[in-house]
């Protein structure tokens, strides 16, 4: 069974929607969360951690939900620039030294 | 500048050269992995350094040899390469080994094609 599991998408969406993102895990210990931002042939960047009570950054809203082991991500009044693959990254346990990736979901907003 | 460089950007190598890439961290953390992504996989972890020391080799080849000769710098030497080796090689950094709030600060990188 894979540690973080991604619809892959792709996701194609108009300017100005909003679009939301899934991710399950599988590890009932880990106790970090985060999503990252690729884009095309560049490295992941971070785009927001993800805390237990949920967290907003702009167009932006992460939730996690513990009893059922998904992270959701929340992209509103989209932009033609929020077009990248975004990863959803769990630890699999206590430290840094084990983070696990999704494939990553793959968004592309349309003029 | 994301505070952490990787050398080259791109390599094009034949199985029977010996390259190396080359990671450098500027944010003052003590921890260094090396990681591949192939295309529609994810990240695969390969190796981890705290504090210059190896704590993880996920069942790499010995072709892939790293090394981390203080806290701010890492290698991965390559020799005798297969062209399934070709994939997108990245550096990362945390602030610490045993701390993953704060996640990794990636470099941009190398693309390494075998041929």
């Amino acid at each position: 069974r894979k540690e973080v599991e991604q619809d892959p998408g792709p996701f194609n969406v108009p300017e100005g929607a909003t679009v939301a993102f899934n991710c399950t895990y599988s590890n009932s210990a880990s106790q970090s969360f985060f999503w990252y931002r690729q884009d095309c042939r560049k490295e992941p960047k971070l785009l927001m951690s993800v805390y237990s009570s949920g967290n907003e950054d702009g167009r932006f809203t992460a939730q996690l939900n513990r009893a059922s082991q998904y992270i959701s991500l929340l992209i509103r009044d989209s932009k033609l620039s929020d077009s990248a693959t975004y990863l959803c990254v769990v630890n699999g346990d206590t430290g840094a030294n084990n983070l696990f990736f999704g494939t990553g979901t793959r968004l592309t907003v349309i003029p | 500048e994301t505070g952490v460089t990787q050398t080259p950007r791109h390599l094009v190598m034949g199985m029977t050269n010996k390259k190396s890439l080359k990671c450098e961290q500027h944010l003052g953390h003590n921890a260094m992995y090396w990681y591949k992504q192939s295309a529609k996989k994810p990240l695969e972890l390969m190796f981890v350094y705290s504090l210059e020391e190896r704590v993880e080799n996920n069942s790499v080849p010995s072709r892939f040899s790293p090394e981390c000769p203080n806290s701010s710098h890492l290698f991965l030497h390559l020799h005798t390469l297969q062209p399934e080796d070709s994939a997108l090689y990245l550096c990362a950094s945390s602030q610490d080994i045993n701390r993953a709030e704060y996640g990794y600060t990636f470099g941009s990188g190398t693309r390494l094609t075998v041929v």
